[in-house]
């Protein structure tokens, strides 16, 4: 079946720092690839998303590529805040109706 | 804006008794979701409505129910809460047209205690 592999956290940085989170997946067929972010005590929000390979996500700085051959999809900030401390979860949907199959989630820690 | 609410944010009820979850969608989107999440983990999908027609998990228990009167309500019931239902429940929509279905859109969230 189909899985998302992320690492595993807390990744602690320093202002300013860059950020760097893995994910790769497995999947029959061609998923579309998404980066949810949940901020302490809430709903989870979506960062960005890809649906097709070499696709590239973008928003609030941060990116991710498509990348079929590798099946990844890691997520980059060039340079992280205080406020982007949250929790990160990589996630595929690979069927018809959008069902999101979720990786364990990466808890980033930003210091001052 | 269009939002994805839940009521209440928070809710506590007790071991046994029976409990009703809300969500309310402006969005118009025609699939709704119901997560179940623990601390420190992901999601895990306890069922999901295509338009009225219910889908639930294999290893949902039955102690989960869902209603969806309308489109933009939906209902999560649990029947008999136990200890290990105390959990975040996440709701979530999206639409699916012409086959293809775009992303999930989530609310705050219902953090459940039970004592």
């Amino acid at each position: 079946g189909d899985s998302v592999t992320q690492m595993e956290g807390p990744v602690t940085l320093s202002e300013e720092a860059f950020l760097t989170i893995n994910c790769t997946y497995t999947a029959t067929g061609y998923p579309s690839l998404f980066w949810y972010v949940q901020y302490p005590g809430e709903g989870l929000q979506l960062l960005l998303k890809a649906t097709k390979a070499d696709d590239k996500g973008s928003n609030k700085g941060f990116e991710a590529t498509y990348r079929k051959e590798t099946t990844s999809f890691h997520l980059e900030k060039g340079s992280v805040q205080v406020s982007d401390s949250a929790v990160y979860f990589c996630a595929l949907s690979s069927d018809s109706w959008g069902k999101l199959q979720f990786g364990a989630g990466t808890q980033v820690v930003v210091t001052p | 804006d269009a939002m994805v609410i839940q009521n209440p944010r928070y809710q506590v009820t007790q071991f046994g008794k029976p409990v009703t979850l809300s969500c309310s969608q402006t969005l118009n989107h025609n699939v709704m979701y119901w997560y179940q999440q623990k601390s420190s983990q992901a999601p895990k999908l306890l069922f999901h409505y295509y338009d009225k027609d219910f889908n639930n998990e294999a290893d949902t228990p039955d102690n989960f129910q869902s209603r969806r009167p309308n489109t933009s309500f939906c209902f999560l019931d649990i029947r008999s809460p136990g200890l290990g239902d105390a959990a975040m429940y996440l709701c979530a929509t999206s639409e699916d047209s012409g086959g293809y279905t775009y992303e999930q859109y989530f609310g705050p969230g219902t953090r459940l205690t039970v004592t």
